[in-house]
C-alpha cells in the first residue's frame, strides 16, 4: 500500500526567507508524485508533479521539488516566500498519472511579515 | 483547459435530508472521476472511484448506500449524501481524468454542513 508522510504539521517562516516542506512516501514501484496547495475553503491547485526524467522539477509560483529515490522523498522548496504563499500544502503519490492519489496529512504554512 | 466544476460550492441542510453534489468536467471527457472527503484541518481521503457507465468502487469504510455515486455521462458525476447527519459535514472534492493514465484535475470543492 502506498503512503505519504509530511512530518511538519505547521511551519512558520518570515517573508523573504527560504522554505522547504518535507514529504516522504512509501510505494513499491516508481511513484508519480505531486504537490498541491489549498487556500482556506478552496480546492486544490497543482504546484508541480514528477513522473520521470529530471529529478528536480519546477512548478508554478516559483516552487520546485526534488525527487530523491534513495531517501523516498519529494521535498518542496521556494527560495523566497511571499505572504500570499500562506496556505495548506499537500504532497500526494499515485501509481500513475491518473490513478487515485494518496495524500499526506498536509503542512500549514504561515508567513510572518 | 482541463477545468472541473462542482455545484453547489456550499450547502447547509437539515439532518435526515439528502443532498446531491455535482462534479462536471467542462472541457474534456472524464472517463473516471474520484470523490474525496476532507474533514476540518485534515487531509483528503478517497471515498470512491467512479467510471462512466459502471458502478462506483468504494474505499473501505465508506458506506455505498449512504454515499450514492452516479457517473451517467462523460462529463458529469454526482454524489448524493442520503439521510445526512452532522458527522457527514465535510468538504467534498471531486477530481476527473480522461483515460487511464492522464493526470486528474480537481474541482473547487463543496462544503456540506448538516444541522
Amino acid at each position: 500500500a502506498q503512503s505519504v508522510t509530511q512530518p511538519d504539521i505547521h511551519i512558520t517562516v518570515s517573508e523573504g526567507a527560504s522554505l522547504e516542506l518535507r514529504c516522504n512516501y512509501s510505494y513499491g514501484a516508481t511513484p508519480y508524485l505531486f504537490w498541491y496547495v489549498q487556500s482556506p475553503g478552496q480546492g486544490l491547485q497543482l504546484l508541480l508533479k514528477y513522473f520521470s526524467g529530471d529529478t528536480l522539477v519546477q512548478g508554478i509560483k516559483g516552487f520546485e521539488a526534488e525527487f530523491k529515490r534513495s531517501q523516498s522523498s519529494f521535498n518542496l522548496r521556494k527560495p523566497s516566500v511571499h505572504w500570499s504563499d500562506a496556505a495548506e500544502y499537500f504532497c500526494a503519490v499515485g501509481a500513475n498519472a491518473g490513478n487515485m492519489l494518496t495524500f499526506g496529512g498536509g503542512t500549514r504554512l504561515m508567513v510572518k511579515p | 483547459g482541463a477545468v472541473v466544476s462542482q455545484h453547489p460550492s456550499w450547502v447547509i441542510c437539515k439532518s435526515g435530508t439528502s443532498v446531491k453534489i455535482e462534479c462536471r468536467s467542462l472541457d474534456f471527457q472524464a472517463t473516471t472521476m474520484f470523490w474525496y472527503r476532507q474533514f476540518p484541518k485534515q487531509s483528503l481521503m478517497l471515498m470512491a472511484t467512479s467510471n462512466e457507465g459502471s458502478k462506483a468502487t468504494y474505499e473501505q469504510g465508506v458506506e455505498k448506500d449512504k454515499f450514492l455515486i452516479n457517473h451517467a455521462s462523460l462529463t458529469l458525476s454526482t454524489l448524493t449524501v442520503t439521510s445526512a447527519h452532522p458527522e457527514d459535514s465535510s468538504f467534498y472534492i471531486c477530481s476527473a481524468r480522461q483515460g487511464n493514465y492522464n493526470e486528474q484535475f480537481f474541482g473547487p470543492g463543496t462544503r456540506l454542513t448538516v444541522l
